[in-house]
């Protein structure tokens, strides 16, 4: 199995709404992220994990609260989100951080209104 | 600061030709780089990746070289088909990526 399973595939929340996000991998990797992608740009980096421990967040406003219960699992909540963070939020994995390539889901479409 | 650029938004060849896409760095010497196919509304697929001691690496019809001197990358798909119309992206980095910001391959029939 060579996926990374996101869900939801599409997601529209209300500024006051609290969602999550969910992926999920069953390659063994011990390295996982959340990417943002805005229209046209490319996937910009949130958040790192390594073996189940956050290791590196890019400066994310606190209303994006990432969580690794185990090592397959990786979740992003959301609270009080702001229109301009409607984007396509991708997970992606991989063997380790560092020298290896990832393996991205197809993405959740966020659209808060 | 530590720059990866390509250049080129978008280009349109004739099926059959070979494609090639630029990939150029700047103000470090990355270790390896990574060359990532992304269509509308999916996530990146990743297509080969390159270390710094390496010349050039095939897959299939893909090719990508690595030239530390002119400080680039250069990625090459052969008999190019309407099939192979994305967005091809270049990424950098150790721990994270760091994606350029991608060109848009159109292969027309």
């Amino acid at each position: 199995d060579t996926e990374v399973t996101q869900t939801p595939k599409h997601l529209v929340m209300g500024m006051t709404n609290k969602k999550s996000l969910k992926c999920e991998q069953h390659m063994g990797h011990r390295a996982m992220y959340w990417y943002k992608q805005k229209a046209k740009k490319p996937p910009e980096l949130m958040f790192v994990y390594s073996y189940e421990k956050l290791s590196i967040n890019e400066s994310v406003p606190s209303r994006f609260s990432p969580e690794c219960p185990n090592s397959s699992l990786l979740n992003l909540h959301l609270h009080a989100l702001q229109p301009e963070d409607s984007a396509l939020y991708l997970c992606a994995s991989s063997q380790a951080t560092g020298g290896t390539e990832a393996f991205f889901g197809q993405g959740t479409r966020l659209t808060v209104v | 600061s530590q720059k990866i650029e390509q250049n080129s938004e978008a280009l349109n060849i004739q099926e059959g030709k070979t494609a090639t896409l630029t990939c150029n760095y700047t103000n470090y010497s990355p270790a390896y780089l990574q060359w990532y196919r992304q269509d509308p509304g999916r996530g990146p697929v990743f297509l080969l990746l390159i270390r710094e001691n390496e010349k050039e690496k095939r897959k299939e019809r893909l090719k990508v070289t690595f030239d530390t001197t002119l400080k680039q990358s250069l990625f090459h798909i052969t008999a190019s088909q309407p099939a192979d119309s994305a967005t091809y992206l270049c990424a950098r980095g150790y721990s994270t990526l760091t994606f350029g910001k991608g060109t848009m391959l159109l292969v027309s029939p």
